[in-house]
């Protein structure tokens, strides 16, 4: 079957950087995407990752290992607007979409 | 702008009857998704259409109903609403299956009573 994990939830502190991973076992492999979801929103894309190695955005890093069925998101210089879920999801062989159950990221001051 | 919208956005039902979600996207994208998200769970696909005129099955179709008569209409019909389809129902669209990011409407609470 296909699986994606992550942490159900985590904590930091404003100002900090925190790490959320996401590890896979898909039917093929065609690209992993990071979104961000507020509650009570909708996803919103943050990054997208193909080949291995490191995306930077801004505040926000997406890293793949494609070998080891692997990514994280990286968030630096967290902001309390950042508490949110992380989404992670897989495009698999048939171009679907197979998305794990988020990271609920709480931020303290 | 509009990108995606849901009608309507909440919406509680009884047990039986029937009702019908409609997304509409005014960015001529050519796929279009429905998803639902329950608690604890990833978003999973109910149904979804490549085109104007073509509707296919995800991973959880059973108990639901798609068309796509124009391309940017897509709607999700329940002919017969059960509480396991209490919910958040999500539509999104994307210009073409390999491109990246999916746009997400901003969602539809379905109770089920």
């Amino acid at each position: 079957g296909q699986n994606i994990d992550q942490p159900t939830e985590m904590t930091a502190t404003e100002g900090a950087i925190v790490q959320i991973n996401c590890t896979y076992q898909t039917s093929g492999f065609n690209g992993l995407f990071w979104y961000q979801q507020h509650a009570g929103e909708a996803p919103t894309f943050l990054s997208y990752n193909v080949l291995d190695g490191l995306e930077e955005k801004g505040r926000f890093s997406s890293f793949l290992s494609r070998s080891k069925g692997y990514s994280y998101l990286l968030l630096k210089e967290l902001q309390m607007k950042d508490s949110a879920s992380y989404l992670c999801a897989v495009r698999d062989s048939n171009y679907q979409l197979i998305w794990g159950a988020g990271t609920k990221l709480i931020i303290k001051p | 702008n509009a990108g995606v919208t849901q009608t309507p956005k909440f919406r509680v039902l009884k047990t039986g009857q029937s009702m019908t979600l409609l997304c509409a996207q005014d960015m001529n994208h050519e796929y279009m998704y429905w998803y639902r998200q329950d608690p604890g769970m990833g978003l999973r696909l109910i149904h979804y259409s490549v085109g104007e005129g073509t509707t296919a099955k995800g991973e959880v179709p059973d108990g639901y109903n798609v068309s796509r008569l124009k391309k940017q209409n897509f709607l999700l019909g329940l002919e017969s609403a059960a509480p396991s389809q209490t919910s958040v129902y999500f539509c999104a669209s994307q210009p073409g299956v390999d491109t990246g990011e999916l746009f997400f409407g901003e969602g539809s609470r379905l109770t089920v009573l």
